[in-house]
């Protein structure tokens, strides 16, 4: 099972400021097989970007992904106050599928 | 717009049967992989497994020996059995649809099952 580890637990930043969240695998997430979501309090979880970069249509393109094999980051450029919620990395190269802990982006 | 929506008992005894079923409208439910996805109070995501339109399941392995999936298409529904139930399963369960059985694009709202007796 490969396991997903979000960095920064917590993000405090204020809208305006540029958002970068980091999903490291114990292992290689074969053909970049990384998605990434955000779940607002009481929400289900939203698609956001899906084969480490590509964007979902209708994601802002403040939204944009990056990384291969064990590093992926997502980054936010400008932050907007609906950004502010928690991420989560998926990925779905290998059975069980499994999701990192969740990255909270709070106003600072 | 494809909608997704949980039912089933809110409240399950320790070692009974969790049952859940979710009602697809707005969409086939054909060629999709039809998934459902777990969330403990304050805690992070955990995938349950899912099934394929036609029948064929994967299932999480920490959880293969006590889940079952079915899927209804003449009912748009698709279902989730979870037998032996302890506390550590409450949790709201969300069901949603996935492509290819990868990222999952369509959610349900969420229904909070509590194990307790």
């Amino acid at each position: 099972e490969i396991v997903l580890m979000q960095s920064p637990g917590t993000l405090s930043l204020s809208p305006g400021e540029r958002a970068t969240l980091s999903c490291r695998a114990s292992q290689s997430v074969s053909s970049s097989y990384l998605a990434w979501y955000q779940q607002k309090p009481g929400q289900a979880p939203r698609l956001l970007i899906y084969g480490a970069s590509s964007r979902v249509t209708g994601i802002p393109d403040r939204f944009s992904g990056s990384g291969s094999g064990t590093d992926f980051t997502l980054t936010i450029s400008t932050l907007e106050p609906e950004d502010f919620a928690v991420y989560y990395c998926q990925q779905y190269g290998s059975s069980p599928l499994t999701f990192g802990q969740g990255t909270r982006l709070e106003i600072k | 717009q494809v909608q997704l929506q949980e039912s089933g008992p809110g409240l399950v005894k320790p070692s009974e049967t969790l049952s859940l079923t979710c009602t697809v409208s707005g969409g086939s439910m054909s060629s999709f992989f039809w998934g459902w996805i777990r969330q403990p109070p304050g805690k992070g995501l955990e995938w349950i497994g899912y099934i394929y339109y036609s029948g064929s399941p994967n299932y999480n392995p920490s959880l293969r020996s006590r889940v079952t999936m079915s899927v209804a298409t003449s009912n748009n529904q698709f279902s989730l059995r979870l037998t032996s139930v302890t506390t550590a399963d409450t949790a709201v369960y969300y069901c949603a649809r996935s492509e290819w059985g990868s990222v999952y694009d369509y959610w349900g709202q969420g229904i909070l099952v509590t194990v307790s007796s």
